[in-house]
């Protein structure tokens, strides 16, 4: 069975950096795209990205791109999502998602991570 | 503003069919495969309908998915108040080279 458990809900200050994780199971993890998706509070949903861990592949949606950097360690079968700046508007829920192709959408979703960053 | 458009709500009464409309362009649902998603309150969004009209494992057959050129629509028949969630159509857009999601539909069940 396919699981995405994500890192817990964070908090945090404008301009303090952030990694968020994704633990995966069930599935080989070098043979599937891995991504991430944004939804801000009462808001819809957002594709940020994904990553091909097999051969460190990546596509960013070019509104995040320089944003967030996105990474995966295929030893441990872990997606990563991370900041180096916060700004107050990245306040969102994430999620990390699967995908069975590049021009796909997702087809799993992790439980999803609250990320919170007020001064 | 969402690359593909779905109406902001729609509701039925339990036992009613309900359809979730979804258009897009050419270079997004016209050569895309499109999927669906239920997201319940609180909780992360799951896969109803992908490749168009296929159902994963697990979903009933009360939820069926339809294409025709750059549109696309989910039915539901047999509504139930645990129905009650927002719905999201999704697709590649291979002019942006993103995914592309609908703005949502958040469904009604009176």
């Amino acid at each position: 069975e396919v699981h995405l458990v994500q890192s817990g809900a964070e908090v945090k200050k404008p301009g303090e950096s952030l990694r968020l994780s994704c633990m995966t199971s069930g599935f080989s993890f070098t043979s599937y795209w891995v991504g991430w998706v944004r939804q801000m509070p009462g808001k819809g949903l957002e594709w940020m990205g994904i990553i091909y861990p097999g051969d460190s592949d990546i596509q960013y949606n070019p509104s995040f791109q320089g944003q967030v950097t996105i990474s995966a360690d295929k030893s441990i079968s872990i997606a990563y999502v991370q900041w180096s700046s916060l700004k107050a508007s990245d306040s969102a829920m994430y999620y990390c998602v699967r995908q069975s192709g590049r021009k796909l959408v997702p087809d799993y979703w992790g439980q999803g991570t609250l990320v919170t960053v007020s001064s | 503003q969402s690359v593909l458009t779905q109406p902001p709500s729609v509701s039925a009464a339990p036992g009613q069919k309900v359809t979730i409309s979804c258009s897009g362009s050419s270079s997004s649902i016209g050569n895309n495969y499109v999927s669906w998603y239920q997201q319940l309150p609180g909780t992360a969004p799951k896969l109803l309908i992908y490749d168009n009209d296929k159902r994963p494992s697990g979903i009933p057959d009360r939820f069926s998915g339809s294409k025709s050129g750059t549109s696309a629509t989910l039915g539901i028949t047999g509504l139930q108040t645990g129905d009650e969630a927002d719905y999201y159509c999704g697709t590649w857009d291979s002019s942006l080279s993103v995914g592309v999601f609908g703005g949502g539909t958040k469904l009604a069940v009176l």
